[in-house]
């Protein structure tokens, strides 16, 4: 079973529609939650970090439960610019600071 | 402040051939790290640094070698190129205790 797990899409949605990723992880040790977005051909950059009492910014929504180890990120009024992948990104913080990273949602936002 | 620089962006390798992929950072960061990314996959670790000096391995290390004799260089070196390597390879750093890992714009290695 991989560390960290999402369903690849692609979710292919019309602009100002509201989408939601879902992302397992399966180490209970797992300390800090992120969501990255990348780009086609590009570099991950970090969307926003992830807490139990859910964070807001803007449009998006993370929440986490670590009672069931899972993380969401919820899209409202999607705009085309949101076309990306989503990773769900997990960090034990442990001695090496790893960063293990899901496969990763592909959304394309429509007109 | 140029964050994660990787050298060179494209290369490509015939079977056996050797490589070093250049990773530099100026945030003085103490954490460094080389993933791979291959098509339509998340990212996998080969190897990483907590420190100069101070190198470990990831989940996919074999065939790779990595050095770390300053804080701000982590040059992640291939031996013998095989077709399995073909990917794009990313540097990316840490601070210390902050979330966020700034990522080099990849190396899209290709072996032939």
């Amino acid at each position: 079973r991989k560390e960290v797990e999402q369903d690849p899409g692609p979710f292919n949605v019309p602009e100002g529609a509201t989408v939601a990723f879902n992302c397992t992880y399966s180490n209970s040790a797992s300390q800090s939650f992120f969501w990255y977005r990348q780009d086609c051909r590009k570099e991950p950059k970090l969307l926003m970090s992830v807490y139990s009492s859910g964070n807001e910014d803007g449009r998006f929504t993370a929440q986490l439960n670590r009672a069931s180890q899972y993380i969401s990120l919820l899209i409202r009024d999607s705009k085309l610019s949101d076309s990306a992948t989503y990773l769900c990104v997990v960090n034990r913080n442990n001695a090496g600071n790893m960063l293990t990273f899901g496969g990763g949602t592909r959304l394309m936002v429509k007109p | 402040n140029a964050g994660v620089t990787q050298t060179p962006k494209f290369r490509i390798l015939k079977i056996g051939q050797s490589m070093t992929l250049q990773c530099t950072q100026d945030m003085n960061h103490n954490y460094m790290y080389w993933y791979r990314q291959d098509p339509g996959m998340g990212l996998k670790l080969i190897y990483y640094s907590v420190g100069a000096g101070i190198t470990d391995k990831g989940e996919v290390p074999n065939g790779y070698n990595v050095s770390r004799s300053t804080t701000e260089d982590f040059p992640l070196r291939l031996e013998l190129a095989a077709p399995s390597q073909t990917s794009v390879y990313f540097c990316a750093s840490i601070r210390g205790g902050a979330p966020e890992a700034f990522f080099g714009q990849g190396t899209r290695l290709t072996v032939v």
